[in-house]
């Protein structure tokens, strides 16, 4: 049983364009939801978070919506770059620092 | 400074062969993790220890063994490997006392089993 379901699983957008990814969990005990961003050979490193106390947070070119009562929350990158092609994790934890429940990812491939 | 370090890089050894996986975090962190990467990417916990003392056992087969020697390290022993065992392993690290909770990953170890 998946707690935490991500789409799409691929995505190819084109320099400039907007990618869209979307994650919806199950336990509502869930309070910390972090995405992560995963480039070939390497581990995943931490790119956003947010809380359930907000609805939407930016980091730059990086926003997360956040919708607590449908549980589900997406990430939005804007102007999007061939640097930013990678694997995109969302996941989910009880809270900030426990383990981390991760989404299926999304490979994303951004075309110059 | 590498934040959390795993060795080695790649690992490719034969059915029935035992093998550990090393990691060290200089972060001061007090909680470390073993994450398993299979074939199509999917990310599972496998082990969490808080100051060395084991907390989460996701269902693992007995074969794998973690053992804490003290809150900067967390190494993985495996016995018996099976094909299945081939996937990629990251070890993580975090604090449970901070105000972010991030959780730093280290390059993986891409086990691979003949």
């Amino acid at each position: 049983q998946q707690q935490v379901k991500q789409s799409p699983q691929s995505l190819i957008v084109q320099k400039g364009g907007i990618s869209i990814i979307n994650c919806a969990y199950e336990n509502t005990a869930f309070d910390y939801f972090p995405w992560y961003q995963q480039f070939p050979g390497k581990g995943p490193a931490l790119l956003i978070a947010i809380r359930p106390d907000v609805s939407e947070k930016k980091e730059g070119r990086f926003t997360i919506s956040f919708n607590k009562s449908a549980k589900q929350f997406s990430l939005h990158i804007m102007d999007s770059q061939p640097g930013d092609s990678a694997t995109y994790f969302c996941a989910a934890s009880k809270a900030a620092g426990n383990k981390l429940t991760f989404g299926g990812g999304t490979r994303v491939l951004v075309k110059p | 400074d590498t934040a959390v370090s795993q060795t080695p890089k790649y690992l490719v050894t034969q059915m029935g062969n035992d093998k550990s996986i090393k990691c060290e975090q200089n972060l001061g962190h007090d909680t470390m993790y073993w994450y398993k990467q299979d074939s199509k990417k999917f990310l599972k916990i496998m082990f969490s220890y808080n100051n060395k003392e084991l907390i989460i056992n996701e269902t693992v087969p007995n074969r794998f063994s973690p053992k804490s020697p003290d809150k900067a390290h967390l190494n993985l022993h495996i016995n018996s490997l099976e094909l299945g065992d081939s996937a990629v392993y990251f070890c993580a690290s975090s604090s449970q006392r901070g105000q972010t909770g991030e959780a730093f990953f280290g390059q993986g170890t891409r086990l691979t089993v003949v």
